[in-house]
């Protein structure tokens, strides 16, 4: 069946900008998770939802980042007023749920450069 | 201090050999560990997961934990060309949810 899809894949913004990601999950996988990876890095946690409910946002790196699920499925991760060093890609991942065994698979993400 | 570390290699193995990947991870109460495999330019891809002390094999992949130890391997049998690329290393550790932690992946390059 189909994989993660996000949208879009290139996103180029001048700092100051706002910009949204969107994540559209594996079929019937009810978390979904977005990670934020640097250059030469592992990806870092951002938040997380289980359906709607987002359930740990402790990654989000300032107030200016905002994620959603409203309805359970899809997800936009919105940065608002969009600095240089937010220059990364986004990746979105889901599960089937939070049992231990549960594994994530990924999206192709979305690179996010702020000029 | 970093909760899952790797070293960043490049590892450099020759093709047909055994690649041996290594991470270890802080002390917490783990439960899961999963290896993905990231090609330059790409996302990560699941290759393995493993939950419980020993040995796991799939195909040419075998993980490996020692909780004791803190340790967590992938080796890699028979190494193509084709596995060049960089290994992630992520664990989920009790009480943290189900979010991942990731090392700084190593890089592993196989010479025909």
């Amino acid at each position: 069946g189909a994989g993660v899809s996000q949208s879009p894949r290139y996103k180029v913004a001048k700092r100051g900008q706002d910009v949204a990601l969107r994540c559209d999950p594996i079929s019937g996988h009810v978390s979904l998770f977005w990670y934020q990876q640097a250059l030469g890095q592992g990806p870092e946690f951002l938040t997380y939802f289980q359906n709607e409910a987002q359930l740990d946002k402790s990654g989000l790196p300032s107030d200016r980042f905002f994620a959603e699920r409203p309805e359970g499925s899809v997800s936009t991760l919105k940065i608002q007023r969009t600095q240089q060093e937010d220059s990364a890609v986004y990746l979105c991942a889901s599960s089937e749920g939070l049992v231990v065994t549960n594994e994530q698979f990924f999206g192709p993400g979305t690179r996010l450069t702020v000029l | 201090q970093k909760e899952v570390e790797q070293n960043s290699g490049p590892l450099s193995v020759p093709e047909g050999a055994i690649a041996s990947l290594n991470c270890t991870y802080s002390d917490r109460v783990s439960q899961s560990f999963f290896w993905y495999r990231q090609y330059s330019g790409k996302s990560p891809e699941l290759i393995m997961s493993i939950y419980s002390n020993g040995d796991k094999e799939d195909g040419r992949f075998t993980a490996q934990l020692n909780k004791a130890s803190q340790y967590v391997s992938l080796l890699i049998r028979d190494s193509q060309p084709s596995d060049s690329a960089t290994y992630l290393c992520a664990a989920r550790f009790y009480n943290q949810g189900g979010k991942l932690i990731f090392g700084q992946g190593t890089e592993l390059s196989v010479k025909p």
